[in-house]
């Protein structure tokens, strides 16, 4: 099983909603990632988890909190969102010794904010 | 600062046509490169990857890049482009100095013309 499983594949929300995604991977993978990506831009990576715990924030604003109840789970908790924080959001998994190298990529979840 | 840049914003090809994508790197010792390729609303898939040694690599569906030193480049190329190919292509680069980040180039957009 090389999946990486994103869900939901579209979510829309309200400002004052609070919603999450959730993130699965078996294939033994100890390190996990979320990244947000906008129409026709790059992935920007927001967070990164190494053995359940989080050792990279890109400074991303509260509002976006990060979750690793497992190594094979990741959610990314959703509350009073902003109209911008509409993205493709992408979550990743990879060895930890091989960090970001060999990173397999979910499908990502559709994010609409209204 | 450590950069990826992909000089074609968007390129069009003929099927069966060969193709050349461009990524040019800024860094001082040897990189960790990378092609990913994106379908419209999808994950992002792993091509090939550029560690050390033989600078001709070759990757998935076909595809192969080239390491060139000399000119910071790691172009990916495709002797017979076929309609699936129709995508985006990123081309990243291992940030050495921020572990676990992956500095992306700002894509290239692939159309086939039948």
């Amino acid at each position: 099983d090389t999946e990486v499983t994103q869900t939901p594949k579209h979510l829309v929300m309200g400002m004052t909603n609070k919603k999450s995604l959730k993130c699965e991977q078996h294939m033994g993978h100890r390190a996990m990632y979320w990244y947000k990506q906008k129409a026709k831009k790059p992935p920007e990576l927001m967070f990164v988890y190494s053995y359940e715990k989080l050792s990279i924030n890109e400074s991303v604003p509260s509002r976006f909190s990060p979750e690793c109840p497992n190594s094979s789970l990741l959610n990314l908790h959703l509350h009073a969102l902003q109209p911008e924080d509409s993205a493709l959001y992408l979550c990743a998994s990879s060895q930890v010794r091989q960090l970001t190298t060999e990173a397999f990529f979910g499908q990502g979840t559709r994010l609409t904010v209204v | 600062a450590q950069s990826v840049t992909q000089p074609d914003i968007h390129i069009t090809v003929s099927e069966g046509a060969s193709l050349e994508l461009r990524c040019n790197y800024s860094y001082g010792a040897t990189p960790y490169l990378f092609w990913y390729v994106q379908s419209p609303g999808q994950g992002l898939q792993l091509l090939l990857k550029y560690f050390s040694g033989d600078t001709l690599v070759q990757g998935i569906k076909g595809f192969e890049a080239e390491f060139k030193r000399s000119q910071s480049s790691f172009n990916l190329r495709k002797p017979s482009v076929h309609w699936s190919d129709a995508a985006e292509y990123f081309c990243a680069s291992y940030n050495y100095n921020q572990g676990g980040k992956l500095i992306f180039g700002q894509g290239t957009e692939l159309s086939v013309k039948p």
